[in-house]
């Protein structure tokens, strides 16, 4: 049983610089979302997909920050100029294309630290 | 605006005993409310979820009480066992349109102690 495999783990890296995550949801699944989760936070809502359309983005996906789904499969996430308050976990989840009560299913995350 | 709101940042319970874990929200128009653990280090591991329909559901030894009028929902876990020590994030989503965003509480960190 694959779960959601996200890639990398860890990314360390400096302010300014540019990072990518990549996400790869259970295979059936054609809804794919990414999540922002912060100290103390829950979870936030960042964007969304439906097959290879990304159909939503919140008000908390700045200009600087670009998600994909090329094909409808995996999933890629690039903050560009990447700054301090970027640091957080990104939580990749899917779902099936049924209704609210099929559960998002979620990947272990990474963990980006700006130095 | 905080729309799901979980005000016990912390909660320890002595194995055996219950466990409740509360949530409060704020919009009405939610349809579906779930809970999920989390360990340090993994993502969010669904755990049971209740119909905006509904005001019970069990599974095991986890069950979700929902009270719309007084928009709270709370887990009970009977018996607790040390292995349930996580934290416990309530979560609610709406169904409108096609986009099924969750919107999460701040979590409620349960340490149950053997």
């Amino acid at each position: 049983d694959t779960g959601v495999s996200q890639d990398p783990r860890h990314k360390i890296t400096k302010r300014g610089q540019n990072v990518t995550f990549r996400c790869d949801p259970i295979s059936e699944h054609n809804r794919l979302y990414w999540y922002r989760q912060t100290l103390g936070q829950g979870p936030e809502f960042l964007t969304y997909f439906q097959n290879e359309a990304q159909l939503e983005k919140s008000r908390l996906l700045s200009d600087r920050f670009s998600a994909e789904r090329p094909k409808g499969s995996f999933s890629t996430l690039e903050i560009q100029r990447t700054e301090q308050g970027d640091s957080a976990m990104y939580l990749c989840a899917s779902s099936p294309q049924s209704g609210g009560d099929q559960p998002q299913h979620f990947g272990d995350g990474t963990r980006l630290s700006i130095l | 605006d905080q729309q799901v709101k979980q005000n016990s940042p912390s909660l320890s319970v002595q194995e055996g005993r219950i466990s409740i874990l509360n949530c409060d929200y704020t919009n009405s128009m939610f349809d579906y409310f779930l809970w999920y653990k989390k360990y340090p280090a993994e993502g969010p591991t669904f755990l049971i979820s209740i119909s905006s329909i509904k005001d019970k559901n069990e599974d095991g030894r986890f069950t979700v009480f929902l009270n719309k009028s007084a928009k709270h929902l709370s887990l009970h876990i009977v018996p607790s066992q040390p292995g349930d020590s996580a934290v416990y994030f309530c979560a609610a989503l709406r169904e409108w349109g096609s986009n099924y965003k969750l919107t999460f509480g701040k979590g409620t960190l349960l340490t149950v102690n053997p």
